[in-house]
């Protein structure tokens, strides 16, 4: 039960801004919206993650829909080394429960 | 630098045998977690633990167990490995009472064959 839609996969050219996309129609007012993203052969990584107001961080920002049932990551310009599966995962009490995430290819 | 491993990164088991994945912290996190990863199945959840001595089963346990004696560890036990259980298994932790997410470690890639 991921609780969040994602597309299966996205292309970006390097150094332009990538926005992915995640609905999350069952939110409820508690669950924290957090994104992670894998490299290949590696574990899961923080990226951001946020409950209502937008977040900035070194990595990404997070845009927050109004009613928070869903929710933009914004990569502002894309290199390489992003190219990765990105999750968008609601946090529900303590435990996360992930989705198949989208692929992000970067193209050079 | 506090630090989440995992042992072996590789291992290859013969059908029926029990097979032991460690998990380590430094992170003093009291939050436990133990998933799995399949082509075209993302993370699934398998056991977590929010301190010693609590274990719970997750979304895919059966075949699975794990205890909890100290803060640090939590091993994963496969009681007679199938081929199914084919997978590469990431360990996570947390804090407890905040929303800031796990740490994993690298990774368990396990062959049953």
């Amino acid at each position: 039960d991921a609780k969040t839609t994602q597309p299966n996969s996205m292309e970006s050219n390097e150094e332009e801004p990538v926005h992915l996309p995640c609905n999350h129609s069952t939110i409820s007012g508690t669950d924290y919206i957090h994104w992670y993203r894998q490299l290949p052969s590696q574990g899961p990584e923080y990226v951001i993650h946020g409950l209502t107001s937008n977040v900035n961080n070194r990595m990404a920002s997070l845009a927050i829909a109004e009613d928070r049932k869903s929710s933009t990551l914004i990569l502002h310009r894309a290199t390489l080394r992003d190219a990765a599966v990105y999750y968008c995962i609601l946090l529900t009490g303590n435990q996360f429960y992930f989705g198949t995430g989208t692929s992000l290819t970067v193209i050079p | 630098d506090a630090e989440i491993t995992q042992s072996p990164r590789h291992k290859i088991t013969e059908t029926g045998r029990q097979v032991t994945l460690a998990c380590h912290q430094t992170w003093n996190h009291n939050n436990m977690f133990w998933y799995r990863q399949d082509l075209g199945h993302g993370l699934r959840l398998i056991h977590y633990s929010y301190g010693v001595q609590d274990t719970n089963k997750g979304e895919v346990s059966d075949g699975y167990s794990v205890s909890r004696s100290n803060t640090e560890d939590l091993p994963l036990t496969l009681e007679s490995a199938a081929s199914s259980q084919t997978s590469v298994y990431f360990c996570a932790s947390s804090e407890s009472g905040t929303p800031y997410g796990y740490t994993f470690g690298s990774g368990t890639r396990l062959t049953v064959v």
